[in-house]
């Protein structure tokens, strides 16, 4: 069965550094990976996602994730983080017509 | 519309009373969902409509749960006789033709109606 784990229900950087969210999957088939941004107040947006071209996949607001078949991850990551990107982040993964989601990741950003 | 919107925003209610929840997806799009998300965990699936019809509702979570789809466009979930464990935000979302049995395409959400059972 398709699942999702997300490490760490809040992750704090300080402005300017590297963002590393983390999520691991198990699926039985090969998965389609999505990650999802929710800002507060707000709905949830796509910031990229993951459907078996290329394994680095780009998004939007300078974020990117990498799909690691032999690891099962699709870690999200940004160089340099800036306070616009403080935000829940969660990670999905597709069963059928389901998306099977993460618990989210808080990220804080230090000033 | 320019995307998927929901109302009302908020609805607070009594324990016992019925609520009707409405979703207005992205124009085109066939393909709805809808979601629940609890204080501080994950959302989880409940419903999903191809057209007017509902071939997955197997997240629903009891009978009190219902769902329909009118025109292939707006749909209302209703919850009978709430309770307070059913205090959460409900989220729809909607997406194009999806491949059969398996769906790449982007889930577009809306932002959502926050529901409190007292």
């Amino acid at each position: 069965a398709q699942s999702v784990t997300q490490l760490g229900s809040h992750v704090s950087v300080s402005e300017g550094a590297l963002v590393l969210l983390r999520c691991n999957y198990s699926s039985s088939v090969p998965p389609y990976l999505f990650w999802y941004v929710q800002y507060p107040n707000q709905g949830l947006q796509l910031l990229l996602k993951y459907t078996s071209a290329a394994t680095l996949v780009k998004g939007i607001n300078g974020f990117e994730a990498e799909f690691k078949k032999s690891e099962t991850s699709f870690h999200l990551t940004k160089p340099s983080a800036h306070m616009r990107d403080a935000a829940e982040y969660f990670c999905a993964v597709t069963l059928g017509h389901q998306l099977i989601w993460g618990a989210g990741t808080k990220l804080i950003i230090k000033p | 519309g320019a995307g998927v919107s929901q109302s009302p925003s908020n609805k607070v209610t009594e324990k016992g009373k019925d609520v009707e929840l409405r979703c207005d997806p992205i124009s085109g799009h066939t393909a709805l969902y809808w979601y629940r998300q609890s204080l501080g965990q994950g959302l989880e699936f409940l419903i999903y409509f191809q057209g007017n019809s509902a071939p997955d509702k197997s997240g629903l979570p009891s009978d009190r749960f219902s769902a329909e789809r009118t025109g292939g466009s707006v749909s209302t979930l209703t919850i009978q006789r709430t309770q307070q464990e059913d205090s959460a935000v409900y989220l729809c979302a909607s997406s194009l033709v999806g491949l059969a049995g398996v769906h790449t395409d982007t889930q577009y959400f809306g932002p959502g109606t926050r529901l409190t059972v007292l």
